[in-house]
């Protein structure tokens, strides 16, 4: 079993769908971090957190630390959300992080 | 600020050469982690350096080193390459690497293929 754990692996969904990606973990964390990868490889941080909830845009992240679960939700999506979205556990006193398997996110007009 | 640097962008390599590759973080970013993603195992730790030290070290084979510089560039080593070795190497800054609760800046990665 994956110390991280992502669902779903693909998800496709029409422009304005309100988007739920899952993400649930097995280690002790010092921060949970979602990412944002596009087609050319590069990646983006979107959020880092340890506790709550936080907003950016259309972007809402939250989690629960005694269930080891967290959310990241899109409102109002749109094409160009269209990437991977991978969370990632840190732990421990180093900067490892320990990486979800990834949702492939499409949104069609 | 300029965002990471990652040189070069695309390498083609044989089996048995070495490879190095080359990471600028953010100026006064002192952490550099890097990392690695296949299709099939996907993004996994390989090192990080703080202070041109080694402070964590992930799975991965002695073929796999790095360093790390006085200005905080950082360069990874790849000896007798396989052609499992074939991935998107990625390398991240952040300004103290304090246990993952900093960002993480992630540079646009080299794309290594090894024939």
């Amino acid at each position: 079993k994956n110390e991280v754990e992502q669902s779903p692996q693909n998800l496709t969904a029409q422009e304005g769908e309100f988007i739920t990606i899952n993400c649930s973990y097995s280690v002790g964390i010092s921060a949970l971090h979602w990412l944002q990868q596009h087609p050319g490889g590069g990646i983006v941080s979107l959020f880092m957190l340890s506790s709550g909830k936080k907003k950016h845009g259309r972007l809402i992240a939250t989690i629960n630390i005694q269930e080891k679960h967290s959310s990241l939700h899109i409102t109002a999506s749109h094409p160009r959300d269209s990437a991977v979205y991978i969370c990632a556990a840190g732990t421990g006193t180093a900067s490892k992080l320990t990486f979800g398997t990834g949702t492939r996110l499409q949104v069609t007009l | 600020k300029a965002g990471v640097t990652q040189t070069p962008r695309y390498l083609i390599k044989t089996r048995g050469q070495q490879v190095t590759l080359s990471c600028s973080p953010i100026s006064g970013h002192r952490s550099v982690s890097w990392y690695q993603q296949t299709p099939g195992q996907g993004l996994q730790f390989l090192f990080e350096y703080f202070s041109e030290t080694q402070r964590n070290k992930g799975n991965f084979p002695g073929r796999f080193s790095g360093r790390q510089f006085s200005n905080s560039r950082s360069e990874m080593n790849v000896s007798t390459l396989e052609l499992g070795d074939s991935a998107l190497y990625l390398c991240a800054s952040s300004p103290m690497g304090t246990g993952g609760l900093e960002t993480q800046y992630f540079g646009p990665g080299t794309r290594l293929l090894v024939l």
